[in-house]
């Protein structure tokens, strides 16, 4: 399976954009990218995914390279309560039973 | 109405023991999960289930079994339970096996003494 690579932890002032990147250098053709998150406490929940093309959502806004080596969730105004762990994930079109394979993800932590 | 539901939330258990945990959701999904999530916080696939039949199996020990009854239902029963168990088991489901969209519960944490 192909791996994707987060930073550790990121920070972010409320009200603001935030950026979380995702390097994923080794991602095929067919590959779609993920993003789930993690609210304290809480399950995984979906937040967007992308082939190709950007994509927008009510939640967020999902900006893939051209090359589709990189990838970046943004956040248009953070709120406290988006404050979780971000999950940058590739899954095959090929079917593979449709596991998630969850890495170590970005910490957000939103100060007001 | 919750989409996936989970019980119990909390189980504390003794060493040897054995357990169930059980999963619903009302989302008419075909696919259901079971993942660990450990205290370092890593989460992992343990099982699939589609229309009751299971496709996942990611070398997880045979004291645990998953049973689905229905395919709305996905249980977790573990035998001579110990204390590398202890963590938070998440019940997910999703509409086929693919790249849907998976919808989790709010998790169980099993702690074993």
């Amino acid at each position: 399976d192909a791996k994707t690579t987060q930073p550790n932890s990121m920070e972010s002032n409320e009200e603001e954009p935030v950026h979380l990147p995702c390097n994923h250098s080794t991602i095929s053709g067919t590959d779609y990218i993920h993003w789930y998150r993690q609210l304290p406490s809480q399950g995984p929940e979906y937040v967007i995914h992308g082939l190709t093309s950007n994509v927008n959502n009510r939640m967020a806004s999902l900006a893939i390279a051209e090359d589709r080596k990189s990838s970046t969730l943004i956040l248009h105004r953070a709120t406290l309560r988006d404050a979780a762990v971000y999950y940058c994930i590739l899954r095959a079109r090929v079917d593979q039973g449709g596991k998630l394979i969850f890495g170590q993800g970005t910490e957000l932590s939103v100060k007001p | 109405d919750t989409a996936v539901s989970q019980t119990p939330k909390y189980l504390v258990t003794q060493m040897g023991n054995d357990k169930s945990i059980k999963c619903e959701q009302n989302l008419g999904h075909d696919t259901m999960y079971w993942y660990k999530q450990d205290s370092k916080k890593f989460l992992k696939i343990m099982f699939s289930y589609n229309n009751k039949e299971l496709i996942i199996n990611e070398t997880v020990p045979n004291r645990f079994s998953p049973k689905s009854p229905d395919k709305a239902h996905l249980n977790l029963h573990i035998n001579s339970l110990e204390l590398g168990d202890s963590a938070v088991y998440f019940c997910a489901s999703s509409l086929g096996t693919r790249t849907d969209t998976q919808y989790f519960g709010p998790g169980t944490r099993l702690t074993v003494l």
